[in-house]
């Protein structure tokens, strides 16, 4: 079957820096990606890692690590907008498992 | 206007009734997707297709239905409604190939009482 695991909460200050991790046991991997979903609203695309590496766009970077069936997103110069809850989901055979989310509380 | 449009945004029905939700879209893209979300859970996909003509289960699928009337048009039936399918529901696209980015429409909230 599929499982993905990440923290249930997080909590930053403006400003800082906050990694968001994610591990996954899955069959027929083709990618992970990132989601991001404000409270009352639809989920919103940040990033698709297929390969191992970095990828960066703006504030926010996404790494994958194939080999350790692991991910993370970051993000930096932390916003009060950012206050919201992340999902890293898994692309498998066509079908996406999403994990069951991070809510990261952004404080002044 | 919204690439992605659900109707209705808000529903309230009684255990056994049938019912349709409808997703819009006017991104062009091939591939639709339905999915729940259960509070203090991630998404879980229900159905999705490829085209008109494929459709197939996802995680998830028992006791739901869908039709695919035209590439822009995505339905979920839920044939006798159970208090336990009471959620959120999300219709999302994306292009066909691996690039994965998916457009998620503002939910459906459903509540079977």
């Amino acid at each position: 079957g599929q499982s993905l695991e990440q923290p249930s909460e997080v909590t930053a200050v403006e400003g800082a820096i906050v990694q968001i991790n994610c591990t996954y046991q899955t069959s027929g991997f083709y990618g992970l990606s990132w989601y991001q979903q404000h409270d009352g609203g639809a989920p919103t695309f940040l990033s698709y890692n297929a390969l191992d590496g970095l990828e960066e766009t703006g504030r926010f970077s996404s790494f994958l690590s194939r080999s350790d069936s692991y991910g993370y997103l970051l993000l930096q110069e932390l916003q009060m907008k950012d206050s919201a809850s992340y999902f890293c989901a898994v692309e498998s055979f066509n079908k996406f498992y999403f994990g069951s989310g991070t809510k990261l509380n952004v404080k002044p | 206007d919204a690439d992605v449009t659900q109707t209705p945004r808000n529903r309230i029905t009684k255990t056994g009734k049938r019912i349709m939700l409808e997703c819009s879209q006017t991104k062009g893209h091939d591939r639709m997707y339905w999915y729940r979300q259960d509070p203090g859970l991630g998404l879980r996909l229900i159905y999705y297709s490829f085209d008109v003509k494929d459709i197939n289960k996802g995680e998830i699928s028992d006791g739901y239905s869908v039709s695919r009337q035209a590439q822009a048009k995505f339905s979920l039936s839920l044939e006798s409604a159970i208090p336990n399918q009471t959620a959120l529901y999300f219709c999302a696209t994306s292009k066909t190939g691996l690039s994965s980015e998916q457009y998620f429409g503002p939910g459906t909230r459903l509540t079977v009482t």
